[in-house]
């Protein structure tokens, strides 16, 4: 799988769109971009993946350059209960029962 | 029913205790997951059985034994563990296509080793 880098942290306001990057400059034709986040003391939550197009569900939007070589995600408005740990991952779509690699993560802090 | 289910939720024990973690799910998923999160840090995959099989053996101590009695059941065995053991315990499932978004994990079980 791609090695991923994200900002340790982040801060937003409440109410505003929250940015998160990713870098993923080594991203292979067949991985996808799978995005989690964890609120304190719970396990992982699925947001949202992409492959290349531009992704939006209930919850976020998926943004990824047309070279493939980065993406962002984004709460377009934050609350408190967005705060949380956000985990940016890279793999191939069909790879099998191999498990979810995790990253460092970008710990992002809504603000009031 | 589409949750993870752990139990206990917080477990204390002695170094020369056996304990067991329990996880349960019923959403028909057929791979399973073992993962190990320490404090401010990403959760690291500890094993993973496929069709009730073990797969994935990441370098585990012996003193952690998993097993899979069925296809909605893992446990996880403890025994002889060290302090540093101490940890937040993730139990995940997904299908065996694997595709990356459909992992669900339970809430976890947070051990203390005294």
């Amino acid at each position: 799988d791609a090695k991923t880098t994200q900002p340790p942290s982040m801060d937003c306001a409440e109410g505003r769109a929250a940015n998160l990057p990713c870098n993923h400059s080594t991203i292979s034709g067949n991985e996808y971009v799978y995005w989690y986040r964890q609120i304190h003391s719970q396990g992982p939550q699925y947001i949202i993946h992409g492959l290349k197009n531009n992704e939006t569900n209930e919850m976020a939007s998926l943004i990824i350059t047309e070279d493939r070589k980065s993406s962002t995600l984004i709460l377009p408005h934050a609350t408190l209960r967005d705060t949380a740990v956000y985990y940016c991952i890279v793999r191939v779509g069909g790879g099998g029962a191999d498990g979810l690699t995790f990253g460092k993560g970008t710990h992002l802090i809504i603000q009031p | 029913d589409t949750e993870v289910t752990q139990t206990p939720k917080h477990l204390v024990m002695g170094m020369t205790n056996k304990k067991s973690l329990k996880c349960e799910q019923h959403m028909g998923h057929r791979a399973m997951y073992w993962y190990k999160q320490k404090a401010k840090k990403p959760p690291e995959l500890m094993f993973v059985y496929s069709y009730e099989k073990l797969s994935i053996n990441e370098s585990v101590p012996s003193r952690f034994s998993p097993e899979c009695p069925n296809s909605s059941l893992l446990n996880l065995h403890l025994h002889a563990l060290q302090p540093e053991d101490s940890a937040l315990y993730l139990c995940a499932s997904s299908r065996t296509g694997g595709a990356g978004y459909g992992y669900t994990f339970g809430s976890g079980t947070r051990l203390t080793v005294v």
